[in-house]
């Protein structure tokens, strides 16, 4: 049973550009978190999504920032124009639905992403 | 002040030495979890705990919800120990994915 995946593991783009970072939930889980790591910072929420369904945006900046899940295919958070500010490792976990509130995550690799 | 503090920031220890990572919230949580981050950047959840004690191998897990603290020790530590150990904790009412993290307690055991 492969773990969480995220692809790519290193993105490189230059400012204005977009980036599409990917994550493949484990086998079975239907909940994807996205968390950012900036340089020398502690991790920060961003975004809580279920099939189809966002149910906490409220760590996304405003703007550039979207993420999806489809019925289909993996979880995509997705930066458009990107800064240098957006430099940063981007982690997504996944959990599945037991029925109780809270479940344990199961973390990927992350995507380190560089901004020129 | 963050809503989650751990100390130390940093810790060395000998191999073998019984190690004590301490984390303190002022939010109220429904869970507290503790998770690994290895030198090359992967997450490892270790515990998930709502009340009492966790133990898994040497890792041992233990949350005082009356004071607001959970401490996370490792037994016998080894030098695969070393790792930035951080406490995230899932604020009460708020989503299960909200975590909100301590900085961390990078931790380096020499054998």
């Amino acid at each position: 049973n492969a773990g969480v995946m995220q692809n790519p593991r290193h993105l490189v783009r230059r400012r204005g550009q977009e980036a599409r970072l990917r994550c493949s939930p484990m086998k079975g889980h239907s909940h994807v978190y996205w968390y950012r790591q900036l340089p020398e910072e502690g991790l920060k929420f961003m975004v809580y999504l279920q099939k189809e369904n966002i149910i906490d945006e409220s760590g996304m900046p405003k703007e550039r920032f979207s993420a999806e899940f489809p019925k289909e295919g993996p979880s995509i958070l997705r930066i458009q124009q990107v800064v240098r500010g957006d430099s940063a490792a981007y982690f997504c976990a996944s959990s599945h639905n037991s029925g109780y509130s809270y479940n344990e995550q199961f973390f990927g690799p992350g995507t380190r992403l560089t901004v020129l | 002040k963050n809503e989650v503090e751990q100390s130390p920031q940093n810790l060395t220890a000998q191999e073998g030495e019984f190690i004590t990572i301490n984390c303190s919230y002022s939010v109220g949580i429904s869970a507290l979890h503790w998770l690994q981050q290895h030198p090359g950047g992967g997450i490892v959840s270790l515990f998930m705990l709502s009340s009492g004690k966790k133990k898994h191998g040497r890792l041992i897990a233990t949350i005082n919800i009356q004071e607001k603290h959970s401490s996370l020790h490792i037994t016998a530590s080894h030098p695969r120990d070393s790792a930035v150990y951080i406490c995230a904790a899932s604020h009460y009412g708020g989503s299960q994915g909200n975590l909100i993290f301590g900085k961390g307690t990078k931790l380096s055991v020499k054998p």
